[in-house]
């Protein structure tokens, strides 16, 4: 079982609010990543960590941003929050690369709701 | 351009019945396919991961086949059960740099009805 975790699972927001997704692994990985999933749409990369001091933005363009401060934490954070950030977030960690073929974990998801 | 498809988009099957989920591929150059399984509401779990030179691999009741040459994958679910819904989704990486990337299919809703 993953040892990835996510908070909040469910926030309903404010336009305007800053809010700040949580994700934690216990597993050592250097490899983090945030996706982002709308209801029957594939997974989009937003965020990536390599290491300590290491963030980079993934595919998809996202206003939010991520810092990678202890190896363990791997936090997002939306400044002023909007109805179109509304989504699911994933956190995901991994040991080595996704080339390498190691296995990639996924914490539960934080379901994001702006009204 | 780099894609993953999948079909069919959903299905509904029985309990107890065999399935066959496909998915097709452009990602090159081809480093791995993984399949992943994911419950409503929650985050996905992985099946199995095949290399290209691995041409089926197994999971309890889950089957992943890739045939690399036609850049086809596979999975096979058999006797069904009522915790098999959910979506299935079949993950492509490259390796076109070191570290590679992932390209996600958007995934297979199956239902097992009772």
């Amino acid at each position: 079982e993953a040892d990835i975790y996510q908070t909040p699972r469910y926030l309903v927001i404010g336009t305007g609010k800053k809010i700040t997704l949580e994700c934690s692994q216990t597993m050592g990985h250097d490899k983090m990543y945030w996706y982002q999933q709308d209801p029957g749409m594939e997974l989009h990369l937003i965020h990536y960590s390599y290491g300590v001091n290491s963030t980079e933005k993934g595919d998809l363009s996202s206003e939010s941003t991520v810092s990678r401060i202890r190896t363990e934490h791997f936090p997002l954070t939306l400044e002023s929050a909007r109805p179109s950030h509304t989504s699911q977030y994933l956190c995901a960690s991994s040991g080595k690369t996704v080339a390498s073929g190691n296995t990639i974990y996924f914490g539960e998801g934080s379901w994001l709701t702006v009204v | 351009k780099n894609q993953v498809e999948q079909s069919p988009q959903s299905l509904i099957i029985l309990e107890g019945k065999n399935c066959t989920l496909q998915c097709n591929y452009t990602v090159s150059p081809f480093s791995n396919l993984r399949w992943y399984k994911q419950d409503t509401g929650r985050g996905p779990v992985s099946l199995t991961i095949m290399t290209f030179s691995e041409n089926t691999k197994s999971n309890g009741r889950y089957t992943a086949t890739l045939d690399a040459d036609t850049k086809q994958s596979s999975l096979h679910i058999t006797a069904s059960q009522l915790s098999d819904s959910a979506s299935y989704i079949c993950v492509v990486s490259d390796r076109g740099s070191t570290l590679g990337r992932l390209y996600f299919g958007r995934g297979t809703q199956l239902t097992v009805w009772p």
